[in-house]
């Protein structure tokens, strides 16, 4: 079974801090993601990667940073934490880029406060 | 470029009573449409996918989805609703263009079981 795993399920932080979410899969995936979500806006792609130190940015890129030195693990940077950054963080990984099963780390939900 | 809908954001259904999850979808090419399951402060799973093989797909837990190209519609459905089905549900679909990221997820619809 794949296994996605993020390294905290619950982080509170304040405005201004610099927050690192990381993101681990065992299955040799090329490409790694990470979403938020917000109630009522479903799922929102911050940043994905398809290869080792290749990144690009998804739909909300702003904010965030991202970093990933190794294939099984995808890093997300708060490099400056604010009270709209204030979600639940999901981390995904898979084989391909389209058409392919995306399969989900359990989340991190964040409170920036 | 595709999107897709779900019509419902909310959905109450007893126990036992079937559940109707709706989803429509546009895309350009020819599709893959996924339903993922939420439960809460959970990550996503996958339910069911549809790549252009069989139009009624079956997925876990006793849910199965119908796609109908003529309706541009991926439903979920399941005869009999049980308490552990209360989550949120998810559809998504990609144009199965290789060279990008185009999954695109809908807003999700929250099931309800009433017992």
């Amino acid at each position: 079974d794949v296994k996605v795993t993020q390294s905290s399920r619950y982080l509170v932080k304040r405005t201004g801090e610099k927050v690192f979410l990381e993101c681990v899969q065992d299955m040799d995936h090329e490409n790694m993601f990470w979403y938020r979500q917000d109630p009522g806006l479903g799922l929102r792609l911050i940043y994905f990667s398809y290869d080792v130190k290749m990144k690009e940015k998804g739909d909300i890129p702003e904010g965030y940073s991202v970093s990933r030195e190794k294939k099984e693990r995808f890093s997300l940077i708060l490099e400056s934490a604010s009270t709209n950054q204030t979600s639940m963080y999901l981390c995904a990984s898979s084989w391909g880029l389209s058409g392919q099963t995306q399969y989900f780390g359990p989340g991190t939900r964040l409170l920036v406060l | 470029a595709q999107s897709v809908t779900q019509l419902d954001s909310h959905v109450s259904v007893s126990e036992g009573t079937p559940v109707l999850l709706r989803c429509n979808y546009s895309s350009s090419y020819s599709p893959s449409l996924f339903w993922y399951v939420q439960h809460p402060n959970k990550g996503l799973q996958l339910l069911l996918k549809y790549t252009s093989a069989a139009t009624l797909v079956k997925g876990i837990n006793g849910f199965e989805a119908e796609f109908k190209k003529s309706e541009t519609s991926f439903h979920l459905t399941k005869p009999s609703a049980h308490m552990s089905d209360a989550a949120e549900y998810f559809c998504v679909v990609s144009d199965n263009n290789y060279n990008n990221n185009d999954m695109r997820f809908g807003a999700g619809t929250r099931l309800t079981v009433k017992p």
